[in-house]
């Protein structure tokens, strides 16, 4: 089957750093994508990993190791806007290139 | 527009209704994907066309849901004969490649309440 880990809620302050992990398991990998979504909204494209290491742009950045099945995204100076969930999502390497998605964490971003 | 365009934005219909739901993609990108967000959770993968060939409807949840984009463009997803447990947001996203570090760009959703 598939699956994909990640917590359901987080908190943090404005400023600080928060690391969101994500672990899978699936019939195949084809990369990893991290998304965010404010509610209500449409998921918008924050990083894509495929090759192990650590992808960095901006205040954020995504990690990723196979062997593990293992990924996280790190959000550095955080702000108020980036109160999100925040959607982990595997390509599996199979018939058809659909995203199977995590159940999103929440991140609430307080003053 | 620049972006995937979903219509409608809300969709209120009573049980037993048959309902379609439009998604206008990013034009010029290939792959067109359709899934199911239920509150709290994360999108579930319905169907995938490339062009106007369908060629995943695996995640379509049983014969009530149909989807075409007959003309490699604009999409439809139909649901025949609503029931309670189709209410959920239903989300169209489109990519310019089905592979490779092309993500899928996301439209708002159709928000879905079956009464």
């Amino acid at each position: 089957g598939q699956n994909i880990d990640q917590p359901t809620e987080m908190t943090a302050t404005e400023g600080a750093i928060v690391q969101i992990n994500c672990t899978y398991q699936t019939s195949g990998f084809n990369g990893l994508f991290w998304y965010q979504q404010h509610a209500g909204e449409a998921p918008t494209f924050l990083s894509y990993n495929v090759l192990d290491g650590l992808e960095e742009k901006g205040r954020f950045s995504s990690f990723l190791s196979r062997s593990k099945g293992y990924s996280y995204l790190l959000l550095k100076e955080l702000q108020m806007k980036d109160s999100a969930s925040y959607l982990c999502a595997v390509r599996a390497n199979q018939a058809g290139t659909a995203l199977i998605f995590g159940k999103g964490t929440t991140l609430s971003v307080s003053s | 527009g620049a972006g995937v365009s979903q219509s409608p934005r809300y969709k209120v219909a009573k049980r037993g209704q048959d309902v379609a739901l439009r998604c206008d993609p990013i034009s010029g990108h290939v792959s067109l994907f359709w899934y199911q967000q239920a509150l709290g959770q994360g999108p579930e993968f319905l169907t995938y066309f490339q062009n106007e060939a369908q060629l995943d409807k695996s995640g379509l949840p049983s014969d009530r849901f149909f989807a075409e984009r007959p003309e490699g463009s604009v999409s439809t997803l139909k649901i025949q004969r609503t029931q309670q447990e189709d209410s959920a947001v239903y989300l169209c996203a489109s990519s310019l490649a089905s592979q490779g570090n092309q993500p899928q760009h996301f439209g708002d959703g159709t928000r879905l309440s079956i009464l």
